[in-house]
């Protein structure tokens, strides 16, 4: 699996637009970039999932740039219940037999302060 | 569509005991894996269950075990507690094989072995 490495913390003001980015050089060809969000004591959330250029849901955009070696999870307007744990997982979708390889990291810890 | 549950929420055990967990998925979720959360360590994978059969276990001891039954439900087993398996027990569901990567994870079980 892809080696991933993100920021440890990170500050924002509420109404602001959070930018996380998360580094995996070791990217394969198969796998996808799966971002998570954990508040304290709770199970993490799957939020956004993406492969190559841009993916946009509800919740966040994800922007992939064509080398893939890195992806930016980007939270637009956040607010005080943004406060979370963002985790960067790499790794193949596709492996079927394989079963759940699911590692994570370190995690990023934003603080949306008011 | 009701989401991942673990019973018990909290739970307290004295070293030397053992321990079950319990998982419900979501309906037709047929993976579960659990995971084990300290804040020292992190997130770790324990072990992941498909069709009742354990497809992929973490760097955990024998001391961990687990199940799945036919009906998707998981448990999870730790005998001989130890003060350092305090932790929040996290189990997670996917729609297997396809999406291991998209995760929906319970509330957790918050163990504490005194």
């Amino acid at each position: 699996l892809a080696k991933t490495t993100q920021p440890i913390s990170m500050d924002s003001y509420e109404g602001q637009e959070v930018n996380i980015t998360c580094s995996h050089n070791n990217i394969a060809t198969n796998d996808y970039i799966t971002w998570y969000q954990q508040f304290p004591s709770q199970g993490p959330r799957f939020i956004i999932q993406g492969y190559k250029t841009k993916v946009t849901n509800e919740v966040a955009s994800l922007f992939i740039p064509a080398d893939r070696k890195s992806s930016t999870l980007s939270l637009p307007r956040v607010s005080l219940s943004d406060t979370a744990v963002y985790y960067c997982l790499v790794g193949d979708e596709g492996i079927k037999a394989a079963g759940n390889k699911l590692t994570f990291g370190g995690g990023t810890r934003v603080l949306v302060k008011p | 569509k009701a989401g991942v549950t673990q019973t018990p929420r909290y739970l307290i055990k004295t070293r030397g005991q053992q321990v079950t967990l319990s998982c419900s998925p979501i309906s037709g979720h047929r993976s579960v894996s659990w995971y084990q959360q300290t804040p020292g360590q992190g997130l770790q994978f324990l072990f992941e269950y498909f069709s009742e059969t354990q497809r992929n276990k973490g760097n955990f001891p024998g001391r961990f075990s687990g199940r799945q039954f036919s009906n998707s439900r998981s448990e999870m087993n730790v005998s001989t507690l130890e003060l350092g398996d305090s932790a929040l027990y996290l189990c997670a569901s996917s729609l297997a094989p396809d999406r291991v990567y998209e995760q929906y994870f319970g509330p957790g079980t918050r163990l504490t072995v005194t």
